[in-house]
């Protein structure tokens, strides 16, 4: 089955701009999360969702926000960009909610903020 | 917060060689994943560790867990070329409502 499909691969915006990123899980999968990588960076947590609630927040600004619809699709949003939000989006899936899941990456969305 | 924390922060071997990257968290698990990135790539899973077991074997992958210490261990026997990624653990801390802590990873470069 196909694996966790990020869209767009490679995006360029202006500061001051807003940009939303697209996730579709593995057919499915009902946990959704996302992550911030920064080059040399570990992965910093953004948000993670199950059946379009949001269960976990990681220590971002309120400009990052994210949501899930009913078919477990997600979409993260960030407003204002900012020169330093430049970073790989990995979204990743998961059947369960549950502890010891194996998740799925996508490849990743890379934004870069000029 | 990064629970996590990989050693060393970057490793060059030879072809043929093992290589061995160890984790450390802060605080009681359930289980503990490794996963590899290619560069500028996904993540991909390679084994899970549960808080009751010791060791795990996968292939060429052997890890350890040692809960009184904190921490882990990822050995990758017989080096190959295609291994050269980050390797980066992954936690599953028992008060964490199931969120993975991520460490900063392992740079492995594998040397023909």
């Amino acid at each position: 089955k196909a694996g966790v499909t990020q869209t767009p691969r490679y995006l360029i915006k202006t500061r001051g701009q807003q940009v939303t990123l697209s996730c579709s899980p593995i057919s499915g999968h009902r946990s959704v999360s996302w992550y911030q990588q920064t080059p040399g960076q570990g992965l910093q947590f953004l948000f993670e969702y199950f059946s379009e609630t949001q269960r976990n927040k990681g220590n971002f600004p309120g400009r990052f926000s994210g949501r899930q619809f009913s078919n477990s699709r997600s979409e993260m949003n960030v407003s204002t960009l900012e020169l330093g939000d430049s970073a790989l989006y990995l979204c990743a899936s998961s059947a369960t909610a549950n502890s010891g899941n194996t998740i799925y990456f996508g490849e990743g969305s890379w934004l870069t903020v000029v | 917060s990064q629970q996590g924390e990989e050693d060393p922060q970057a490793l060059s071997i030879q072809e043929g060689e093992n290589a061995t990257m160890n984790c450390s968290y802060k605080t009681s698990i359930n289980n503990l994943q490794w996963y590899r990135q290619n560069s500028g790539r996904g993540l991909v899973h390679l084994i899970l560790i549960r808080s009751n077991e010791r060791e795990k074997h996968s292939g060429r992958l052997r890890v350890t867990l040692d809960t009184s210490k904190k921490s882990s261990s990822l050995l990758i026997t017989a080096s190959r070329a295609a291994d050269t990624a980050s390797y980066f653990c992954a936690t599953d801390a028992v008060e964490s409502n199931y969120q993975l802590i991520w460490g900063a990873g392992t740079k492995l470069i594998i040397k023909p």
